[in-house]
């Protein structure tokens, strides 16, 4: 298997705009999803396939894609996105990044 | 409404053995992938392997082979993560999810089952 690597954490202040990146090998040649998780909760679909959002997730999380690096972009950050980021590979590895956790200054 | 029900929290002593189950509702459980990822106290998620309930069709990680059996029961539509013989590291929270079919990711969660092992 192979390894997604984040940055541990991300911090912006509200209304800027957060980039959480995803680095690995296979990425280019993988689809990649992005989930956030809350204190307490189980986590939650916000992208797939690089850069599709699912219904009901808000207009400011975007994704896309770079050579090995996949990039989620929260712009206009709200104080109720503060929570951990975790990319995962669309392949039948799985595998998911160490997880980034974004707070709102 | 699309959701997955898991069993409550467990408390085990090591060496014993424990299943936990993730209940489907409101879809076709036979169509889609179920996943089991674990989240370690404190630590990121972690990808145990996955079933499709249709088939039976397994798959598991590396990490995971061996260690854990998934099943399901399609008359139920429930899944289900066992252990044989729990350590104290197995003490986690375990996540259930259904993959969203045409590579949609793991689009729908189930609440947690928190598994402690200790003597």
């Amino acid at each position: 298997s192979y390894e997604l690597t984040q940055p541990p954490s991300v911090s912006v202040s509200p209304g800027q705009t957060a980039r959480i990146t995803c680095s690995g090998d296979a990425l280019p040649k993988q689809y990649a999803y992005w989930y956030q998780q809350k204190p307490g909760q189980a986590p939650v679909l916000v992208i797939y396939k690089d850069s599709e959002r699912p219904s009901g997730i808000p207009e400011r999380f975007s994704g896309s894609s770079s050579g090995t690096t996949v990039t989620l972009t929260i712009s206009g950050v709200q104080a109720e996105d503060e929570a951990d980021y975790y990319c995962q590979s669309a392949d039948s590895s799985g595998v998911f990044g160490g997880g980034t956790k974004l707070t709102v200054l | 409404e699309v959701q997955l029900v898991q069993s409550g929290a467990e408390v085990k002593k090591p060496g014993e053995s424990l299943k936990i189950s993730c209940k489907g509702s409101g879809y076709s459980f036979t169509s889609y992938w179920i996943g089991w990822v674990r989240q370690m106290p404190g630590k990121g998620l972690e990808w145990m392997g996955i079933i499709y309930p249709g088939d039976s069709d397994t798959r598991y990680s590396p990490s995971f082979q061996g260690q854990v059996t998934i099943s399901a029961d399609k008359s139920i539509s429930t899944a289900y993560l066992q252990w044989s013989s729990l350590k104290a590291s197995d003490t986690a929270m375990y996540y259930c999810a259904r993959h969203g079919s045409n590579l949609t990711g793991m689009d729908v969660w189930g609440q947690g089952t928190t598994v402690t092992v200790s003597s």
